[in-house]
């Protein structure tokens, strides 16, 4: 298993500012993911977050909104840019190996007023 | 989409068993049945997973009929803090020896005294 840690656990956050999201790992993993999770609702994948090179973002989920960044295999952040209140959601990082099963964080509560 | 449907809320009485089914009729030879539950405020929580077998660990069981169009997990003694959303996930894997995890609605279980 995977012990995951991501700061901060929850944020009010102003209109129009960023929050950046930190995702650490205690071991090396092959795979980092970042998912929302909108209030109710169940989990849907932002991104994969690619060592060395540029996420892979889903369809409806773009660079300039939600920048990632991923410099090792145990850490990686996700920015929240420009934020509206829709952005207010659960934001969970999630690893795993190719085929193993995945593991998440606990999450981080953001609240855009 | 997702290719699971499950029942959207279950109640059982602690120290039962609780049965908590899924259907995935569209489910292919090569896609795996994953669960996971996500508590109240906590990340999601791997449970079990498997392919035509029927599975059990410390945790729970997995019963996946023989057309493998749907299955069953089983807490064999529900706590109240199994109270939490079940998700029950078709594993798909995609062309480049990855997978990926399409989480549905899940089913909220509520375990009463």
């Amino acid at each position: 298993s995977a012990v995951i840690s991501q700061k901060p656990s929850r944020d009010i956050c102003q209109r129009g500012t960023s929050l950046t999201i930190q995702c650490q790992v205690d071991s090396q993993v092959t795979m980092m993911f970042w998912y929302r999770q909108q209030p109710g609702q169940s989990l849907t994948l932002i991104a994969t977050a690619n060592q060395g090179s540029e996420a892979t973002y889903e369809s409806g989920f773009v660079i300039d909104k939600f920048p990632i960044s991923r410099p090792n295999l145990t850490f990686s952040t996700l920015t929240v840019s420009n934020m509206s209140p829709e952005d207010s959601s659960i934001y969970l990082c999630s690893v795993r190996g190719l085929y193993t099963e995945a593991f998440f964080g606990q999450g981080t509560r953001l609240t855009v007023v | 989409d997702a290719k699971t449907t499950q029942p959207p809320s279950m109640d059982c009485a602690e120290g039962r068993a609780a049965n908590l089914p899924c259907n995935h009729s569209t489910i292919s030879g090569n896609e795996y049945v994953y669960w996971y539950r996500q508590i109240h405020s906590q990340g999601p929580q791997y449970i079990i997973h498997g392919l035509k077998n029927n599975e059990t660990n410390e945790m729970a069981s997995l019963i996946i009929t023989e057309d493998r169009k749907s299955s069953t997990l089983i807490l064999p003694h529900a706590t109240l803090r199994d109270t939490a959303v079940y998700y029950c996930i078709v594993r798909t894997p995609l062309g480049d020896s990855n997978y990926q995890l399409i989480w549905g609605a899940g089913t909220k279980l509520i375990i009463k005294p």
